[in-house]
């Protein structure tokens, strides 16, 4: 099975920061990487598709970039609402994964 | 408006048996994959099973192999997740997802509360 991996684990941030996360496969993917965001309590909010394509309706301060096994999330300007955790998924193999999150908080 | 709603979660003694069930609405229910999404509490998110549109085809989390069932009934619009030999790594909140063209998930149901304990 493809494994995924993200760093960091959790990091801290100020409102208006510009905030990178990573997230690698174990193998070449091509471009098949969606992200999450969640909020407690809440399901999953699906933010990019397919490696950089924006969900309609998320702001565009997310954007994804990367193919092959390194992919990128990148919050351009971090909001109030933006503080959440972050999950890269898998959609190459038919046993898809999820990354083990990365949590952004103040 | 689409909407996946799960019900049959709730305390399960190690070893038994549990069946959860999804169903949606809004949309053409029998044009999608269909998947179950597994957290554990304070946990991350854990791909557990999907079954394709019309059935034809079912894959498992390693972790759930053997052990889980995933099937669906399209007059109904209801996709199930049958689990048994339950263990206490099995406690979760469950989530039905729609399975989208990317195989990612769009759609998400409110989740149901699976506890194996004795």
């Amino acid at each position: 099975d493809i494994q995924m991996t993200q760093s960091p684990s959790s990091l801290s941030a100020s409102v208006g920061d510009r905030v990178t996360i990573t997230c690698r496969a174990s193998q070449s993917i091509s471009s098949y990487l969606n992200w999450y965001q969640q909020k407690p309590g809440k399901a999953p909010k699906l933010l990019i598709y397919a490696a950089s394509t924006l969900q309609s309706g998320v702001p565009s301060r997310f954007s994804g970039s990367g193919s092959g096994t390194d992919f990128t999330l990148t919050i351009s300007s971090l909001q109030p609402e933006d503080f959440a955790t972050y999950y890269c998924q898998q959609s190459y193999s038919t046993v898809f994964t999820f990354g083990p999150g990365t949590k952004v908080d103040i | 408006q689409v909407q996946l709603v799960e019900s049959g979660g709730g305390v399960v003694q190690p070893g038994r048996s549990l069946r959860l069930s999804c169903v949606a609405s809004g949309f053409t229910f029998s044009s999608y994959g269909m998947h179950w999404v597994r957290q554990a509490p304070g946990k991350g998110l854990e791909w557990v099973a999907v079954i394709w549109y019309d059935g034809s085809k079912e894959y498992f989390a390693d972790s759930v192999k053997g052990r889980f069932t995933i099937s669906r009934d399209n007059s109904k619009n209801t996709v199930y997740l049958q689990m048994s030999g339950l263990r206490a790594d099995d406690t979760a909140v469950y989530y039905c997802a729609r399975g989208e063209g990317s195989s990612s998930f769009e759609h998400w149901g409110q989740g149901t509360l699976v506890t194996v304990s004795s």
